[in-house]
């Protein structure tokens, strides 16, 4: 079993849609969560990231996180084409080594105008 | 902004070609990354490091090398290419985790081995 689990999509939205794009992982270690945003031929960019429980709000995106149930999910608002990308979860683990993050395969999101 | 460069955005080589893809960032950042990404496989850390002349292997680290001789740069050396390493390599740096976990990353080199 894969420490972090990501529907793959591909997922494919009108314009104006609620989105809804989830993670799941194994780890009960694991102490701080992440979403990533990848235009196609771009490195990643960070998104939003959050160390609780609950949701965590920014603009049209919504991060939440239930650490009993080890599932993560970022919401879009109103997506918009410019929406369009791969989306990867990133989960981490606070401790002394670098390595700090298992990336999620990737959902790559279509919002249609 | 924290500014993460990758030395190529294409290249092409061909087998048992020793191949260096170099990585630059200029946020005096500890910890440096390698990884592939590669499709329905998400990204795979080949190795890190987390200080000069320091590294540790990732996930997949058969058939490369990493070198970092100064805090800014991270090199990935492919010893002799070969087909399936053919994938879009992406460089990344961050703060030591009790500062920080997120990580930064340069624009990618796509490698194709023929």
């Amino acid at each position: 079993q894969k420490e972090v689990e990501q529907d793959p999509g591909p997922l494919s939205v009108p314009e104006g849609a609620i989105v809804s794009l989830n993670c799941t992982y194994s780890n009960s270690a694991f102490q701080y969560f992440m979403w990533y945003r990848q235009y196609s031929r771009k490195g990643p960019e960070l998104l939003m990231y959050t160390y609780s429980s609950g949701n965590k709000e920014d603009g049209r995106f919504t991060a939440q996180v239930d650490k009993s149930s080890k599932y993560i999910s970022l919401f879009i608002r109103d997506s918009q084409p410019s929406d369009s990308a791969t989306y990867l979860c990133a989960i981490g683990i606070s401790s002394g080594s670098a390595r700090q993050l298992t990336f999620g395969s990737g959902t790559q999101l279509t919002v249609l105008p | 902004d924290v500014k993460v460069t990758q030395s190529s955005r294409y290249l092409v080589k061909r087998t048992g070609e020793k191949v260096f893809l170099e990585c630059v960032q200029d946020m005096d950042h500890e910890n440096m990354f390698w990884y592939r990404q590669d499709p329905g496989l998400g990204l795979r850390l080949i190795y890190f490091s987390y200080d000069v002349k320091m590294k540790e292997k990732g996930d997949i680290p058969e058939g490369y090398s990493v070198s970092r001789e100064k805090k800014e740069r991270f090199s990935l050396i492919l010893e002799s290419a070969s087909t399936n390493q053919t994938s879009m390599y992406l460089c990344a740096s961050s703060l030591r985790p009790a500062l920080s976990p997120t990580q930064y990353f340069g624009p990618g080199t796509r490698l194709l081995v023929l």
